[in-house]
């Protein structure tokens, strides 16, 4: 089955600094990819989509220039949590739509998600 | 898209089958309706979909009414690696984003 991966799985950072979270869809290609963010104890909220040579769509409430999402291929979207702070702590996790299954696409993959520590 | 509406949390035996509802009475005539599960710190993991015809597959069955306003997921032989929160999601084919209500916590009982 489709395959979507995460790097890192976890990271700990200080507060002040970036990270940058990878998702690869390792076995289909992916012109659409999601990025949601999931706090402890609750369901997942989506923030942006992610069009591959485009710039991504933010949900509303979702800061574009704090969270910086590039799409450079059919297999790869980076989010980059920018300045980090102690309240954008949680789990991010992303997804890819296969254009190719089930005859239409109508699947999403996500991936393991990458657990975020700020200090 | 329509709005779902499930129990919280749920009981099953190991070994049973396990019946997870689902109310979605808005759903519209082009919403397919999505099962996708979520096991503790991991991703969720699509189990199955629908748009109105009954469905199955390795890992469970789908039943939706007649009228599409209700669905139940069906694991038939559940397992403890079954326990989860699973999510019913009413989505447009080629509307590209999925809402996670609350969900349902299955909980496997050895």
């Amino acid at each position: 089955g489709a395959v979507v991966s995460q790097h890192p799985s976890r990271v700990i950072c200080k507060s002040g600094t970036s990270v940058k979270i990878e998702c690869r869809s390792l076995d289909f290609q992916a012109t659409t990819m999601f990025w949601y963010r999931q706090f402890p104890k609750q369901s997942l909220m989506l923030m942006a989509t992610s069009n591959e040579g485009s710039k991504a769509t933010y949900e509303q409430g979702v800061e574009k220039d704090k969270f910086l999402i590039n799409h450079a291929s059919l297999t790869l979207s980076t989010l980059t949590v920018t300045s980090a702070h102690p309240e954008d702590s949680s789990f991010y996790i992303c997804s890819a739509r296969d254009l190719l299954a089930g005859g239409g696409g109508e699947t999403q993959y996500f991936g393991p998600g990458t657990r975020l520590l700020v200090l | 898209d329509a709005k779902t509406t499930q129990p919280p949390s749920m009981d099953c035996a190991e070994g049973r089958a396990a019946n997870l509802p689902c109310n979605h009475s808005t759903i519209s005539g082009n919403e397919y309706v999505y099962w996708y599960r979520q096991i503790h710190s991991q991703g969720p993991q699509y189990i199955i979909h629908g748009l109105k015809n009954n469905e199955t597959n390795e890992m469970a069955s789908l039943i939706i009414t007649e009228d599409r306003k209700s669905s139940t997921l069906i694991l038939p032989h559940a397992t403890l690696r079954d326990t989860a929160v699973y999510y019913c999601i009413i989505s447009n084919f080629g509307n590209e984003k999925l809402t996670f209500g609350t969900g349902t916590r299955l909980t496997i009982i050895p």
